[in-house]
């Protein structure tokens, strides 16, 4: 499996607070996403990074900020949470970013805003 | 219209039995397209990639029909261990930007 930890696993916050998630990757891929999944909706992207401090938008990034300082890691940080950021996310690598390649998943962070 | 539209099943079969399941993209020009499995609770996992003329891995088969627009995966000779959520995935616009389906659930049963 590869190299990729997500972490809080899980995280209840209240409405209002800002939350950050980490994604760690060991396998030093170039790119790296953050996507929400939600019932009767696929995985969207909300970001995603091509290299240590280039980031560029997915669909779903409004009220989403992401950061990465170094190659390994990539924050999420939702700047003021809402009741409709409750999903589960998921961090992704990948060692192109042409579309054919295979997307590597982190096991995932529930967040419950409440 | 979503850009990728899967039967959400649930698909029930018994062990052995074969199911097979569609999803439907919705720009003609997508060039490239995948299986990913998910199992409850746990992250995405590639199965395969779907290739033009179709193709096999084990008792997995996926199938394109540009025509119609959509692609197929069958699973034959079901095993309890094939029970997951089954996600479409298409590059829509040819760029890096994936687009996921909701995923087509299937449980085998004993």
């Amino acid at each position: 499996d590869a190299g990729i930890t997500q972490s809080p696993r899980h995280k209840v916050t209240e409405t209002g607070t800002p939350v950050t998630l980490r994604c760690h990757q060991t396998e030093n891929h170039r790119y790296m996403y953050w996507y929400r999944q939600d019932p009767g909706h696929g995985l969207r992207l909300i970001h995603y990074s091509y290299g240590v401090k280039d980031t560029d938008k997915g669909e779903v990034s409004d009220g989403y900020s992401v950061s990465r300082s170094k190659t390994e890691d990539f924050l999420l940080t939702l700047e003021s949470a809402t009741s409709s950021q409750t999903s589960v996310y998921f961090c992704a690598i990948s060692e192109s970013a042409t579309g054919n390649e295979k997307l590597f998943f982190g096991s995932g962070t529930q967040l419950s805003v409440l | 219209r979503k850009e990728v539209e899967q039967d959400p099943g649930p698909f029930n079969v018994p062990e052995g039995a074969t199911v097979a399941f569609n999803c439907t993209y919705s720009n003609s020009a997508s060039q490239s397209f995948f299986w990913y499995r998910q199992d409850c609770r746990k992250e995405p996992k590639l199965l395969m990639s779907v290739y033009s003329s179709g193709n096999e891995d084990g008792r997995f088969t996926a199938q394109l029909n540009r025509a119609s627009q959509y692609i197929s995966l069958l699973i034959r000779d079901s095993k309890l261990s094939d029970s997951a959520t089954y996600l479409c995935v298409v590059n829509i616009r040819n760029d890096y930007k994936l687009s996921f389906g909701a995923g087509t659930t299937v449980t085998v049963r004993a």
